[in-house]
């Protein structure tokens, strides 16, 4: 597997305003996606984070909503903007090709994000 | 489009018991990936068990093991010898296989079962 770390944990931000999180790993993979999880609910892919490219946005995200960064194999940044409460949910990201092996994902403990 | 479906919103066991979580899913797919993974209440994601759709023998990582049957479309996740840290949110995930060498694809989640273990 991977150790993944996002920071921050969790924040409890103002309605109006951008969070950018941070998803370090430690060793160099090909393929990075973030996640959101609203409460009580289960997982939904946001984009996929590509290196040397722009991010691939599913389907109801899009760019200027969550500006996604990829600037090299171990590192990503998704910023959530212009903040309104149903933004609030937990951020994950996932990472896999990890060491060869390329059908499995591994999440980061995730950031939980409040807007008030 | 691929959907996955968890029945059972809430199951509960005794400690040292057997459960069983349900899962189906619907693809058009022949060749694709399954994956139950495990969140408790500290919300990281753990990885419990993974199938190949093309293998037909059961995935079995220790007390964990799945019934998976293809032709109906199910992945049910038995867990032996609950214990106390068995405790969760779990989701049945599946995702598309890749042949463009790269194997990435995104994960298609279910809604997820709350299982608490009494001791």
């Amino acid at each position: 597997s991977a150790v993944i770390s996002q920071k921050p944990s969790r924040d409890i931000c103002q309605r109006g305003t951008s969070l950018t999180i941070q998803c370090q790993v430690d060793s160099q993979v090909t393929m990075m996606f973030w996640y959101r999880q609203q409460p009580g609910q289960s997982l939904t892919l946001i984009a996929t984070a590509n290196q040397g490219s722009e991010a691939t946005y599913e389907s109801g995200f899009v760019i200027d909503k969550f500006p996604i960064s990829r600037p090299n194999l171990t590192f990503s940044t998704l910023t959530v903007s212009n903040m309104s409460p149903e933004d609030s949910s937990i951020y994950l990201c996932s990472v896999g090709n990890v060491r060869g092996v390329t059908d499995t994902q591994y999440f980061g403990p995730g950031t939980r994000l409040t807007v008030l | 489009a691929q959907t996955v479906t968890q029945s059972q919103p809430e199951m509960s066991v005794q400690e040292a018991e057997t459960v069983t979580l349900s899962c189906t899913y619907d693809t058009s797919e022949s060749d694709y990936y399954l994956f139950w993974y495990k969140q408790p209440p500290s919300r990281q994601m753990i990885l419990v068990i993974r199938q190949e759709a093309y293998k037909q023998q059961n995935a079995t990582e220790n007390r964990f093991s799945v019934n998976f049957q293809k032709a109906a479309k199910s992945f049910s996740l038995k867990i032996s010898d609950s214990q106390l840290g068995d405790a969760a949110m779990y989701f049945c995930a599946y995702r598309m296989f890749s042949r463009g060498g790269t194997s990435y694809g995104k994960l298609t989640f279910g809604q997820g079962t709350i299982l608490t273990v009494h001791p």
